[in-house]
């Protein structure tokens, strides 16, 4: 059990649909990722929060609107999805130390998103 | 060209074996990181190491900076190795943001009784 959790654990949605991934760690960290992990790719960085406030958007389309209400909760809100964006997203987090740039991080479930 | 290449991409082995994954980037990094990712999404992070050896049990990573190269082993595998392994490395030139991982495709590994 890895101390993060992610629901829904499968998700299937039309183009014109709006859903939220929820993400939620128990392990006291301050940094927060969203990652995408389509077939045949490698890992894709969306983007990462540092207590709360948005640290990186890695050319993430405005249809992914991420939002980190406090250091435990993570949420991605989805609209107007395209098929290709079906995919594994995975969450996850970390320590937050000043200026640090390579803490080990904890990766939850994922959730399997298929749009229609 | 991706900036972490990893090789093999598919690596099959009889119980018992010892397995080398290889993992090459590009350009100067802070930490490299080595990941298992058993079917079904779950990732687990195995390593994260600048320099020198790390073990842990039947896991042996290391890493050569002026090479820019880093191996990871597993000595004595056993069927419940069988996952996908991932390299990643933070600190990227270039790459300023706290904790941003680029990763390598991933070697999936199958290991036989």
């Amino acid at each position: 059990e890895t101390g993060v959790t992610q629901t829904p654990r499968h998700l299937v949605m039309g183009m014109t649909n709006k859903k939220s991934l929820k993400c939620e760690q128990h392990l006291g960290h301050n940094a927060m990722y969203w990652y995408k992990q389509s077939a045949k790719k490698p890992l894709e960085l969306m983007f990462v929060y540092n207590f709360k406030e948005q640290t990186e958007n890695n050319s993430v389309p405005s249809r992914f609107s991420p939002e980190c209400p406090n250091s435990s909760h993570l949420f991605l809100h989805l609209h107007t999805l395209q098929p290709e964006d079906s995919a594994l997203y995975l969450c996850a987090s970390s320590q937050a130390l000043a200026g640090a740039l390579q803490e080990t991080q904890y990766f939850g479930p994922g959730t399997r998103l298929l749009v229609l | 060209k991706n900036e972490v290449e990893q090789s093999p991409q598919n690596l099959t082995a009889q119980e018992g074996e010892f397995i080398t994954i290889n993992c090459s980037y590009s350009v100067g990094i802070s930490a490299l990181h080595w990941l298992q990712q058993h079917p079904g999404g779950g990732i687990v992070s195995l390593f994260m190491l600048s320099s020198g050896k790390k073990k842990h049990g039947r896991l042996i990573a290391t890493i050569n900076i002026q090479e820019k190269h880093s191996s990871l082993h597993i000595t004595a595998s056993h069927p419940r190795d069988s996952a996908v392994y991932i390299c990643a490395v933070s600190g990227l030139a270039g790459g300023t943001s706290y904790g941003k991982l680029t990763f390598g495709q991933g070697t999936i590994l199958t290991v036989h009784p």
